[in-house]
């Protein structure tokens, strides 16, 4: 069965930093491009940023550049996200997807809070 | 960046009636070298997450219901229910990967009448 599973998530204080970990099963984790996607409560889908298979391309969207990292561990089956200097407005679940196009696969997502 | 707009933001409708969403994008994602629309359909539920329904615009993923149907190019998309059922209440989005950064519509909830 393809799954993906986020890890990580939690509490933090603004200006904080967390790992979110997303554990890939069920296929061939480097043959896929990998995304994350973020979902504040009550609110819209917004795509965060997306890496290579083989981790040779990474882009994120403008409100997180320089301050969130994604990366893949293809030994691991595993896609980090590393989220510095959080603010409250990053307060939203946070969902890794497959795929570089169309996202054919989610994960159940992972709440970050970001509050004092 | 390419804005996605839905319309309408939400929609009721009886069941085994027709509901229809319009997807509208700021700029054509159809890439012409190859005549595909990149546009994605999504289903979500309470709780759950999104639920690919269809991809390049109109290619339905498997195992999503032929009640669904996905239409439309450049910039005007429609998902449509052609007989709405109980679980099919969700919210849906449509998403486009032409470029960086993918974007997604607002969303439209759907629930029954």
């Amino acid at each position: 069965e393809v799954q993906l599973v986020e890890s990580g998530g939690g509490l933090v204080q603004p200006g904080g930093s967390l790992r979110l970990s997303c554990a890939a099963s069920g296929f061939t984790f480097n043959n896929y491009w990998m995304s994350w996607v973020r979902q504040a409560p009550g609110k819209g889908l917004e795509w965060v940023a997306n890496i290579k298979e083989d981790g040779g391309e990474i882009y994120y969207v403008d409100s997180v550049k320089g301050r969130f990292t994604i990366s893949r561990d293809n030994a691991r089956n595993t896609l980090y996200l590393q989220m510095h200097s959080l603010r409250a407005e990053d307060t939203a679940v946070y969902y890794c997807a497959r795929g570089v196009y169309a996202f054919d696969t989610w994960g159940q997502g992972i709440l970050v809070t970001v509050s004092s | 960046d390419i804005v996605m707009t839905q319309s309408p933001d939400s929609l009721a409708v009886s069941l085994g009636e027709r509901a229809t969403i319009n997807c509208k994008s700021s700029q054509s994602v159809l890439y012409s070298s190859n005549n595909k629309n990149y546009l994605a359909w999504y289903q979500q539920k309470p709780g759950q997450p999104p639920k690919l329904l269809f991809y390049w615009a109109s290619t339905r993923e498997s195992g999503v219901p032929d009640r669904f149907s996905g239409s439309g190019s450049g910039t005007d998309f429609t998902l449509t229910i052609s007989s709405l059922q109980a679980e099919d209440v969700a919210v849906y989005y449509c998403h486009q990967y032409y470029n960086t950064p993918r974007t997604f519509g607002q969303g439209t909830k759907v629930e029954i009448k």
